[in-house]
């Protein structure tokens, strides 16, 4: 199976301030159709997760543009240009190209 | 619009089966797979298995094969994930989603207790 990681496992941010969020695949993503399915879930406490970012850099319909999602091959990032309270919560990449899908272990971002 | 709606708590005894419906509205039924995905303290987020429900297709992880069955009833839009000789490490939380890798389509049920105690 494909083995994700993220780092840090822990982002505590200032409000109005970056963020951002690495993760690694330990193999390429890259589907036999050309097309890299990573995404980026958020999970704000006590919800159900739900998706930001899929094939790398598309935002879902709900998603404000200050998420961006950049990477290829094996090596991903989740930037926020600026955080809001609104975004604490824990993120996961997760991998679609390779079945079964897997998630990364979660970064947990709260407010300093 | 698109809902996805789990029960709220099962609880079992170890060795027993659970059965889990995912009742669904606001789109064709038949239009999209359904996922099921689980969230353990131990183990964090873990994708468990796949339906078409087009033609009943599956596809489930390894980990599962042979303990889990999942099923369809298009008459009433409803998904089932059945999951059977339950430990205590299937204590989660369970949930249907409907989710394109491609496409801007992410919807998630709100998730299923399960608790295995004796």
């Amino acid at each position: 199976d494909v083995v994700m990681t993220q780092s840090p496992l822990s982002l505590p941010v200032t409000l109005g301030q970056p963020a951002s969020i690495s993760c690694r695949s330990s193999q390429s993503l890259v589907h036999s159709d050309g097309n890299t399915y990573l995404n980026w879930f958020q999970q704000r406490p006590g919800q159900s997760p739900r998706r930001l970012i899929y094939k790398v850099s598309n935002r879902d319909s709900w998603v404000p543009d200050r998420f961006s999602g950049s990477g290829s091959g094996t090596n991903f990032t989740l930037q926020v240009n600026w955080v809001e309270a609104e975004d604490v919560g824990i993120y996961y990449c997760v991998q679609s190209t390779h079945w079964p899908y897997t998630f990364g272990p979660g970064t947990k971002v709260d407010i300093k | 619009q698109v809902q996805l709606v789990q029960p709220g708590v099962e609880v079992r005894q170890p060795g027993a089966s659970v059965k889990i419906s995912c009742k669904t509205s606001g789109y064709t039924f038949t239009g999209y797979g359904i996922d099921w995905v689980r969230q353990t303290p131990g183990q964090g987020l873990e994708w468990m298995a796949w339906i078409s429900a087009y033609n009943g297709d599956t596809k489930y992880v390894q980990k599962f094969q042979g303990r889990v069955t999942l099923t369809t009833d298009a008459s009433t839009r409803t998904a089932y994930m059945e999951l059977r000789s339950l430990r205590s490490d299937d204590t989660a939380v369970y949930y249907c989603v409907i989710v394109d890798g491609a496409h801007p389509i992410d919807y998630w049920g709100q998730g299923t207790l399960v608790t295995v105690s004796s």
